[in-house]
């Protein structure tokens, strides 16, 4: 079943501005995951957020996550051209989660050179 | 190299024709998904597996088969494909689920047309 869901659904800016994705969800989680897909192409892991952490950075990236509003952001910072991508985040819900991540619908992001 | 293996990658087929979409991952990961990617719904999750012979239905189950007879395989079987399962298919692994689902490693999709 779906939970989160991302917004927007589209974002198109200039390359070397910052690209901010936000995801909504409706169920307490353990962990919140975001994903790169490039077009046609496998999903590719970026950042894992556990529920007891505000902020993660990696590289460009930084998530934030706040569980009282059961939401979580994603900022890419100077982006380029090869971010050019639909971005995922994936819940991991608590009580045995045994079906392991549920996916948003995505916000696919245009990098324009 | 760390990596999920599916093939084919593409695939045309006719309505009826038993067909067989293979995953491989050579991680030793315990917990195995196959997911669905249609315009305007996202990722669906068809089956999945928590172990070896330990199999279960995601939120789209209906038309398919799955096998855990081994660590490293979790195929997915269309006994009778129907248009309506023309897609995008992503077999993906994790070290394990439970209580912390960790990074899922994704194939590189399997796009099947039933005709």
């Amino acid at each position: 079943s779906q939970q989160g869901e991302e917004d927007p659904q589209a974002l198109s800016i200039q390359e070397g501005e910052n690209a901010t994705m936000n995801c909504s969800y409706k169920t307490s989680i353990n962990n919140l995951q975001w994903y790169r897909q490039n077009s046609g192409r496998g999903l590719v892991h970026l950042i894992l957020i556990r529920s007891n952490e505000r902020e993660k950075h990696s590289g460009r990236l930084r998530v934030t996550l706040d569980t009282s509003k059961k939401s979580s952001s994603l900022l890419i910072t100077a982006s380029r051209a090869a971010d050019t991508a639909s971005y995922f985040c994936a819940t991991d819900a608590p009580g045995g989660g045994a079906d392991g991540l549920t996916f948003g619908k995505g916000t696919h992001l245009i990098i324009q050179p | 190299e760390a990596q999920v293996t599916q093939n084919p990658r593409y695939l045309i087929t006719v309505t009826g024709k038993k067909l067989t979409v293979t995953c491989s991952q050579n991680m030793n990961h315990e917990y195995m998904s196959w997911y669905r990617q249609d315009p305007g719904l996202g990722l669906r999750q068809i089956y999945y597996s928590m172990n070896v012979e330990v199999t279960d239905k995601g939120d789209v189950p209906e038309g398919y088969k799955v096998s855990r007879k081994e660590k490293r395989n979790f195929p997915l079987i269309l006994e009778s494909p129907s248009p309506n399962q023309t897609s995008l298919y992503f077999c993906a692994s994790s070290l394990s689920s439970g209580e912390n689902t960790g990074e899922l490693f994704f194939g590189e999709g399997s796009r099947l047309t039933v005709l």
